[in-house]
């Protein structure tokens, strides 16, 4: 399996802040990687496919960049609203896999 | 619009069964990958199992063997059979649209494991 592993766990930023959070791979995903944000006690919400590019109706402070290994995905300007957790997830094979989540508040 | 709605979920004993369901509106099930994807109480996310729009379907290493993942085209639902169940398969169980890219997830439907 292709273990995924973010950092940091968690952070803490004020808002209009920017944010950067990171993702490594075990191996070569090429770009099948997607981002997740968990707001608190709802459902994930896909936020990036393609390593970066934008679901439809995301604001445009969300991006996202890497391929191969290496990822990282970037909030340019914190709002309240974007606290909660974020995941990266491979979908280059099965079975699919996250990274283990990190947790942003302001 | 998009919905899916799972139901199904509740406490059962280790070594028991539970059937979830998830029930799609909004896009047909047989013309989409569909996927289940679990979440234990205060933990990540972990990839399930997967029903290819062609009917093929996979599992986790931690579920092959036990779980089953169906679909009812007449009813555009989707099921997971979980038999012998562990005390580690507690929680909340996510019905999502995707294969791959996980674009609509259900509110979830929490199994409990425990004697």
């Amino acid at each position: 399996d292709i273990q995924m592993t973010q950092s940091p766990s968690s952070l803490s930023a004020s808002v209009g802040d920017r944010v950067t959070i990171t993702c490594q791979a075990s191996q070569d995903i090429s770009t099948y990687l997607n981002w997740y944000q968990q707001n608190p006690g709802k459902a994930p919400k896909l936020l990036m496919f393609d390593a970066s590019s934008l679901e439809a109706g995301v604001p445009s402070r969300f991006s996202g960049s890497g391929s191969g290994t290496d990822f990282t995905f970037t909030i340019s300007r914190l709002q309240p609203e974007d606290i909660g957790t974020y995941y990266c997830q491979q979908y280059d094979i099965l079975p699919r896999t996250f990274g283990q989540g990190t947790k942003v508040e302001i | 619009e998009v919905q899916l709605v799972e139901s199904g979920g509740g406490l059962v004993q280790p070594g028991g069964s539970l059937r979830v369901s998830c029930v799609a509106s909004g896009f047909t099930v047989i013309g989409n990958h569909m996927t289940w994807v679990r979440q234990a109480p205060g933990q990540g996310l972990d990839w399930v199992s997967v029903i290819f729009s062609n009917g093929t379907t996979y599992y986790a290493d931690s579920v092959k063997g036990r779980f089953t993942l169906s679909r009812d085209i007449s009813e555009n639902t989707v099921y997971l059979q979980m038999n012998s169940l562990r005390v580690e398969d507690t929680a909340v169980y996510y019905c999502v649209r995707g294969g791959a890219n996980f674009d609509s997830w259900g509110q979830g439907t929490l199994v409990s494991v425990s004697s």
